[in-house]
């Protein structure tokens, strides 16, 4: 059964350093999301994107997040300068076409600022 | 708040027994997605049900809509102790993007 994958599943980084997430979304899925959960707290929606662009972000996706589809299969989150409070979990979602359909999301990457 | 919330916050039942987890939002919806949650890990897509449905049903898994109360549940029939987990709902808007709730844990004693 497709899945979505994401790599690395533990990253730690020293407050300051820049961060990329990869994501590989099921490979005929066109919708891509990136999600956070802080530990304990509730999943927490960043940024959808479909047709190469970003098409919503929350507040919580400032000028230090951003995203990227380099090629057909990866879906990358990059935090340019890390802070302690983007210690987090962090999920890749995909959906497939009309995207209203169902999410499926990816393991998870801790995050872990220190 | 759009979330969903759920309600109750833990629930702890013996093995055999059913679960039932509610969840409320105030904005409307284009669907509701319920997901599981291991401790620390991924989310498990379990069921959508979109606001023109009243119930769905997968496995032992019974999930319904009441789009006039804003309020959804999922039953878990016949619990194992595999079901502890905790259980989120999750509304999905006309953006698509997920509005999770706190969630329910769930704990299943053997």
């Amino acid at each position: 059964e497709p899945e979505v994958t994401q790599t690395p599943s533990h990253q730690v980084t020293q407050m300051g350093q820049e961060v990329i997430l990869r994501c590989v979304p099921i490979s005929n899925h066109l919708y891509f999301y990136w999600y956070r959960q802080i530990l304990g707290q509730k999943v927490e929606f960043l940024v959808s994107f479909y047709n190469n662009e970003i098409s919503e972000k929350s507040e919580i996706f400032d000028d230090q997040f951003s995203v990227e589809r380099p090629d057909g299969s990866n879906f990358t989150l990059k935090i340019r300068s890390t802070k302690l409070e983007d210690s987090a979990m962090y999920f890749c979602a995909s959906t497939g076409a009309g995207g209203i359909n169902e999410q499926f999301f990816g393991p998870g990457t801790r995050l872990t600022v220190l | 708040s759009q979330q969903g919330e759920e309600d109750p916050q833990a629930l702890s039942i013996q093995e055999g027994e059913n679960a039932t987890m509610n969840c409320s939002y105030k904005t409307s919806i284009n669907n509701l997605q319920w997901y599981r949650q291991n401790s620390g890990r991924g989310l498990v897509h379990l069921i959508l049900i979109r606001s023109n449905e009243r119930e769905k049903h997968s496995g032992r898994l019974r999930v319904t809509l009441d789009t006039s109360k804003k309020s959804s549940s999922l039953l878990i029939t016949a619990s194992r102790a595999a079901d502890t987990a905790s259980y989120f709902c999750a509304r999905g808007g006309s953006n698509y993007k997920l509005t999770f709730g706190k969630g329910t844990l769930l704990t299943v004693n053997p």
